[in-house]
């Protein structure tokens, strides 16, 4: 099983700010099978990003990723408010899926 | 659109049993893999189980190997988890989740059906 591991735990910042959230797994990814996802409180996960850097259809262009191998990165460029909330990286690149344990972003 | 629909959560005893039910509609229920993922309370997503879609193969996360089931009726277009020998850590809110076509990420989510491990 692959795990996976996000860091930090919580990031605070103001809305405007960059936010740099980082996930590394416990060995290489194959194919940067690698996702990440929103979640609000009280809502269902929302993707974001699949293939380690491709936006989902409607994700607005200040959200990225980049990485490969074990070393991936979900960046903000800058905040809006309604991007405070818990993103969480995903790999499918075996059968067996993980998640990590996500990272919060609040406000400062 | 796409809608999946979580069914046949509550609160059971320890050791107790029961099956959550999902139903798909607006796409080829057929043609997807489908997947269970879990939220304790106050806690990240863990995934749980899938299946393949013809459900010839299944694949099951280490602590629930062995208690619970992960099935599906195509011809219903319906998706199931058998949860045997619960324990109070399994309580959490399942969701249903579709993958993708082309790969093993996931792009709908049901809403969520919380069950209650206490006694």
């Amino acid at each position: 099983e692959i795990v996976l591991t996000q860091s930090p735990g919580t990031l605070s910042l103001s809305p405007g700010e960059r936010a740099t959230l980082s996930c590394r797994a416990s060995q290489s990814v194959s194919s940067s099978y690698l996702a990440w996802y929103q979640q609000k409180p009280g809502q269902a996960p929302r993707l974001l990003i699949y293939g380690a850097s491709n936006r989902a259809t409607g994700i607005p262009d200040r959200f990225s990723g980049s990485g490969s191998g074990t070393d991936f990165t979900l960046t903000i460029s800058r905040l809006e408010p309604e991007d405070f909330a818990v993103y969480y990286c995903q790999q499918y690149g075996s059968a067996v899926r993980t998640f990590g344990p996500g990272t919060k972003v609040d406000i400062k | 659109e796409v809608q999946l629909v979580e069914s046949g959560g509550g609160l059971v005893q320890p050791g107790g049993s029961l099956r959550l039910s999902c139903a798909a509609s607006g796409f080829t229920f057929s043609s997807y893999w489908m997947t269970w993922v879990r939220q304790a309370p106050g806690k990240g997503l863990e995934w749980v189980a899938n299946i393949k879609k013809d459900g010839s193969v299944k694949y099951y996360v280490d602590s629930v190997k062995g208690r619970f089931t992960i099935s599906r009726d195509n011809a219903k277009n319906s998706l199931y988890l058998q949860t045997n020998s619960l324990r109070a850590e399994d309580t959490a809110v399942y969701y249903c989740v579709r993958e993708t076509l082309s790969s093993g990420y996931f792009d709908y989510w049901g809403q969520g059906s919380l069950v209650t491990v206490s006694s």
